[in-house]
């Protein structure tokens, strides 16, 4: 079975700072989609960014930016010029490339706190 | 507007009554999820649902249980709630096929004294 871990359970930030967070999988599979999801405080949860598996280019979607290692089996979230409303729960997700069902494996989450 | 909600958000109940908590979504998916999770924690897989008449349980063993009688619709139902079954409870949904990525439900806080 599939694994994510995020060593880190809570990160800071201080505004327009980068910060990097970690994520690290567990997968026999050569096809997989990967993914961070943020869960702000009573808010609802919502896609940053995805990855397949399949692209060597590390995706991005404006001020955040993944650096996947395939061979490593690692997949961080670079948050660029950080902004208050960064702050969030921010969730690693895994899910196999075959699976129908489109269930996703979640790590623990990371809380990251930004500084004014 | 093209969404998924759930009601209610919040939700204290006392043990052994009987509760359903309701998702919906206007999006038009096939897909549907039910995941668990306590403060601060991982989010855990309880069920899902492939489409009309069709509901699986997760990876999670839950004592919950699901209907899906319509594509935009559906519930979770608890028979007999317990202080264990305190939880927060995220509902979601996914277009058909192998790519598409879950949109989350705003979450039901459930506690059960």
């Amino acid at each position: 079975a599939q694994t994510v871990t995020q060593s880190q359970p809570e990160m800071s930030v201080q505004e327009a700072e980068t910060v990097t967070l970690s994520c690290t999988y567990d997968t026999s599979e050569s096809d997989y989609y990967l993914f961070w999801y943020k869960q702000p405080p009573s808010r609802q949860m919502i896609l940053v960014i995805r990855q397949e598996a399949y692209k060597q280019q590390n995706a991005t979607e404006n001020r955040f930016s993944v650096n996947f290692q395939k061979a490593a089996k690692s997949f961080s979230l670079k948050i660029s010029d950080s902004q208050l409303g960064d702050a969030a729960m921010y969730f690693c997700a895994y899910r196999s490339y075959m699976e129908y069902g489109n269930k996703l494996v979640f790590g623990a989450g990371t809380i990251l706190r930004v500084k004014s | 507007e093209a969404d998924i909600y759930q009601t209610p958000r919040y939700l204290v109940i006392g043990t052994g009554k009987k509760i359903t908590l309701e998702c919906s979504q206007t999006m038009g998916h096939d897909k549907m999820y039910w995941y668990q999770q306590d403060p601060g924690m991982e989010l855990h897989l309880i069920h899902y649902s492939y489409g009309v008449n069709s509901t699986e349980k997760g990876d999670l063993s839950s004592e919950s249980t699901v209907s899906r009688i319509r594509t935009e619709h559906f519930p979770l139902t608890l028979e007999s709630a317990r202080p264990s079954h305190t939880s927060q409870y995220l509902c979601a949904s996914s277009e058909y096929g192998t790519s598409g990525s879950p949109f989350f439900g705003p979450g039901t806080r459930l506690t059960v004294l």
